[in-house]
Formats: C-alpha cells, sequence, structure tokens
C-alpha cells in the first residue's frame, strides 16, 4: 500500500525559514507535491516534484530525493498568513490522477 | 471564474437519512474525484470518474454512489447516513494529460450526522 509520513506540527518565527519533511512509500512513483490548506479553507496546490532536485517558486521550495523516497517542502521568509496545514502527496495506486495525501503538518508561524 | 462548485457549504442530517452533495467545474476538466477529510488527517479519496459516463471507487468509497452524466457535474450519494459520516468532503478536478496532476478542490461541504 501506500503511506506518506510528515511531521504533524512545526513552529517557527516571522521571517525564519521552516523545513518540512515528507518520505513515502508508493509501488509506483509519478511525483511528489505539495497543499497549503488554511483552517476552513480548501487545499490549494504548492509544488510539484518528478525528478530529484529542487524545485522554487517565489518563497516556497520542494526537495525530492526518490532514491531515499523523500522530498521536503521549504518556506522562506515566513510570514503570519503562512500559518496553516501543509499536505504532500502522491499519486494514488487505486484512483489514477487521485492523490493519497499524507495526515499534514500544521504550520504555526509567531511574530 | 467559479472553478469548482460544492454545494450546500454546511449540512446536518440525522442518521439513516440520505441526502447528495453537488460538485460541479466549469474548466472542462475530464477528471473529478470525491475526498473525505476528518480531523488531523490527511484526504481519503471515496469515488473518482475519468470521463462522463466512467466512474471508480476509491479508498473508502462503501455507504456513498457517485454518478457522471456530464462532464461538468459530479454529485456524490450518501445512501444512509451514519455518525461515522461526519466529515468535510472535498470535491476535486484535474485536466487530463497534465504531468503535474494539479488538483483543483472546491470549497468544501461539512457534514454533520446525528
Amino acid at each position: 500500500g501506500q503511506s506518506l509520513e510528515q511531521p504533524s506540527e512545526v513552529t517557527a518565527v516571522e521571517g525564519a525559514i521552516v523545513q518540512i519533511n515528507c518520505t513515502y512509500q508508493t509501488s509506483g512513483f509519478y511525483g511528489l507535491s505539495w497543499y497549503q490548506q488554511h483552517d476552513g479553507g480548501a487545499p490549494t496546490f504548492l509544488s510539484y516534484n518528478a525528478l530529484d532536485g529542487l524545485e522554487e517558486t517565489g518563497r516556497f521550495s520542494s526537495f525530492l530525493s526518490r532514491s531515499d523516497s523523500y522530498g521536503y517542502l521549504l518556506l522562506q521568509e515566513l510570514q503570519m498568513k503562512d500559518s496553516a496545514s501543509y499536505f504532500c502527496a502522491v499519486r494514488s495506486d487505486t484512483g489514477r490522477r487521485a492523490l493519497t495525501f499524507g495526515s499534514g503538518t500544521r504550520l504555526q508561524v509567531q511574530p | 471564474n467559479a472553478g469548482v462548485t460544492q454545494t450546500p457549504k454546511f449540512q446536518v442530517l440525522k442518521t439513516g437519512q440520505s441526502m447528495t452533495l453537488q460538485c460541479a467545474q466549469d474548466m472542462n476538466h475530464e477528471y473529478m474525484s470525491w475526498y473525505r477529510q476528518d480531523p488531523g488527517m490527511g484526504l481519503r479519496l471515496i469515488h473518482y470518474s475519468v470521463g462522463a459516463g466512467i466512474t471508480d471507487q476509491g479508498e473508502v468509497p462503501n455507504g456513498y454512489n457517485v454518478s457522471r452524466s456530464t462532464t461538468e457535474d459530479f454529485p456524490l450519494r450518501l445512501l444512509s447516513a451514519a455518525p461515522s459520516q461526519t466529515s468535510v468532503y472535498f470535491c476535486a478536478s484535474s485536466p487530463a494529460g497534465l504531468a503535474k496532476n494539479i488538483q483543483y478542490f472546491g470549497a468544501g461541504t461539512r457534514l454533520s450526522v446525528l
């Protein structure tokens, strides 16, 4: 089966850098995605890695190591609005283009 | 740009009642899916559809039915609501062929079953 492991909670201060790790197990790998979800909101797409290395999108970067089944999301210059839950996800074994999500990491940004 | 629209936003049901959660998208996406999210957990796939007339089960399909008569609409039917179905339900759509497999989510339906 598939599984994704990520820390349940991370706390950081405004302006700092935080890294959210994700390890995964899946039979077929089609890339690692990251989604952000604010309380009461819908998940929104942040980043995607199909190949090893770093992808940068503004203040957010995502890294993938396929040999280690590991990735991380890096958030720089943290802002209060970055307080949210962050989910890593891989393509589901059961649902073709559907995703299997990790349990999420709740990021609290403190002033 | 409406994107993915879910109705209702909130619903309270009694055990044994049935209801349909509506989902519509205006992006002409072939792929649609339903997830449920329980407190402190990730999203779990209930059912999905790869196009009009084609549906299949996901990870947690029991107690739910779906149909896909048009590209735009993908309703989720609760046959006989149970307290275990209290959850937040998200509908998502995705265009075919996009390598990034970006899922576009609706705002969710918050369902309580008493």
